[in-house]
């Protein structure tokens, strides 16, 4: 079945960069997201890349797809502390995206 | 401004007593759906509706009810069937097997 694992949580300092990592097991998603959650508000669509794809770069940040693997990550370059949230992957699944628990970032100055 | 709305932004629910969320989008979009949030649990899909007048249950659907008249509108019910209602609910709405946009969440408790 489908499924979607992610690490739970995240630290980091300011100005370091962050990598949030995440598994899936269905290979026939056609895309993959990446959704950041502030406290008390909905989902904001991040990114996201195609399956045919490796990488995909959008100002600071970088998606890594290896297909081989079902490996996603995401690197937050230059993490501020506004980049404190909580980041889910998902993949697309039969009737909607099927999504992690989602990792929390916390970004100390 | 194009997007969606849920409302109310925190609900009360006493024993016994069936609330509805709101959902309306106007984005144009054919398919809408209702997930549950729970603190460390991710998204739960309740229910979800790709066309007018036509919704499927998702994977946590007990103690739901939903509708579909107009293509803008999705409300949610949380009856009194389901015992433990207290979470975060979600809305979201995308054409037909894209991205998925979100509202801003109804968070509902149990008086």
């Amino acid at each position: 079945g489908e499924d979607v694992e992610q690490s739970l949580f995240l630290s980091v300092r300011e100005g370091d960069s962050s990598v949030i990592n995440c598994t899936y097991t269905d290979s026939s998603s056609t895309y993959l997201y990446w959704y950041k959650q502030e406290p008390g508000a909905g989902l904001q669509l991040l990114t996201y890349i195609f399956s045919n794809m490796d990488m995909k770069q959008d100002q600071r940040l970088t998606v890594l797809l290896n297909k081989k693997d079902k490996h996603l990550s995401l690197r937050i370059a230059d993490t501020q502390t506004g980049d404190s949230a909580i980041y889910f992957c998902a993949e697309t699944g039969y009737s909607t995206l099927t999504f992690g628990k989602g990792t929390m970032l916390l970004v100390s100055p | 401004d194009g997007g969606i709305t849920q409302s109310p932004k925190y609900l009360f629910r006493k024993e016994g007593q069936n609330v509805t969320l709101s959902c309306e989008q106007n984005l144009n979009h054919d398919a809408m759906y209702w997930y549950r949030q729970d603190p460390g649990q991710g998204l739960r899909l309740i229910y979800y509706s790709q066309i007018v007048n036509d919704f499927q249950k998702g994977d946590i659907a007990e103690g739901y009810s939903v509708s579909r008249e107009k293509k803008e509108s999705f409300p949610l019910t949380v009856t009194s069937a389901q015992k433990n209602p207290t979470a975060f609910y979600l809305c979201a709405s995308s054409e037909q097997g894209g991205k998925l946009f979100f509202g801003s969440g109804t968070q509902l408790s149990v008086l």
